[in-house]
């Protein structure tokens, strides 16, 4: 069964950068017909999406989050991860990584879900 | 990045039916057949109820339902039962590359 598992950064400063891995099992981040994405919720609030990464390592991105985040994949280990610059309180969130198809484009299987909060 | 726009709150109360609307742009609800919908229950992952507007991915009840008429997408739970009290959230493609979420719909069971 394909199982997504975020890692636990925890607690990071403001203006410090946020990085998350995500470890893949039970699929290959290399095939061609899935994306990658990274997805978060502030506490009590909505899902927003952040960006997304393909195997041939381009990325797509979420062009609110004004050039800060950038996503990246490691095929040999079968991860791809997330870094946030510049964080603020404001990226306080539970972070999730999940799969979507590239040709249906729904998130079909999701992480547990990582909480990251920004604190001093 | 403009979420798409869902309802705050809908109730009703068991074994009735609710819908749930996600309304969006020409450049993502309506532009494309790539709407999605989840549910998520409180301190867990959200789960997949329907993709590509219409189709169920295999485990999920055929009570949940969905539909796309021009820019507005809809949810239909039929029979509602307890355990279907939990927050709903839509999504689309959209144009780009890109990929966009409702702000999501807490569904009470009265």
């Amino acid at each position: 069964q394909l199982q997504l598992q975020e890692s636990h950064p925890g607690l990071v400063k403001p203006s410090e950068t946020l990085s998350l891995t995500c470890t893949v099992s039970s699929a290959s981040i290399s095939s061609v017909d899935y994306y990658w994405g990274w997805i978060r919720q502030p506490p009590g609030k909505g899902l927003e999406w952040i960006g997304s990464f393909y195997y041939s390592g381009k990325t797509y991105n979420n062009p609110s989050l004004k050039s800060r985040g950038t996503i990246s994949g490691d095929t040999s280990k079968n991860q791809f991860s997330l870094k946030l610059t510049s964080v603020t309180p404001a990226d306080t969130a539970v972070y999730y990584c999940a799969r979507h198809p590239t040709y249906s484009n729904e998130f079909d299987y999701w992480g547990q879900g990582t909480l990251v909060t920004v604190s001093s | 990045q403009s979420a798409l726009t869902q309802p705050a709150s809908v109730s009703g109360s068991p074994g009735q039916s609710i819908t749930i609307s996600c309304t969006g742009t020409s450049s993502d609800i309506s532009g494309y057949n790539y709407v999605s919908w989840y549910q998520q229950h409180p301190g867990k992952a959200p789960k997949l109820l329907i993709y590509e507007v219409t189709n169920r991915p295999s485990g999920v009840s055929n009570r949940f339902s969905g539909s796309k008429s021009g820019k507005t997408a809809s949810l239909t739970i039929s029979g509602l039962q307890a355990e279907d009290e939990a927050d709903y959230y839509c999504s689309s493609y959209k144009t780009s590359n890109t990929w966009v979420f409702g702000g999501g719909t807490k569904v009470t069971v009265l």
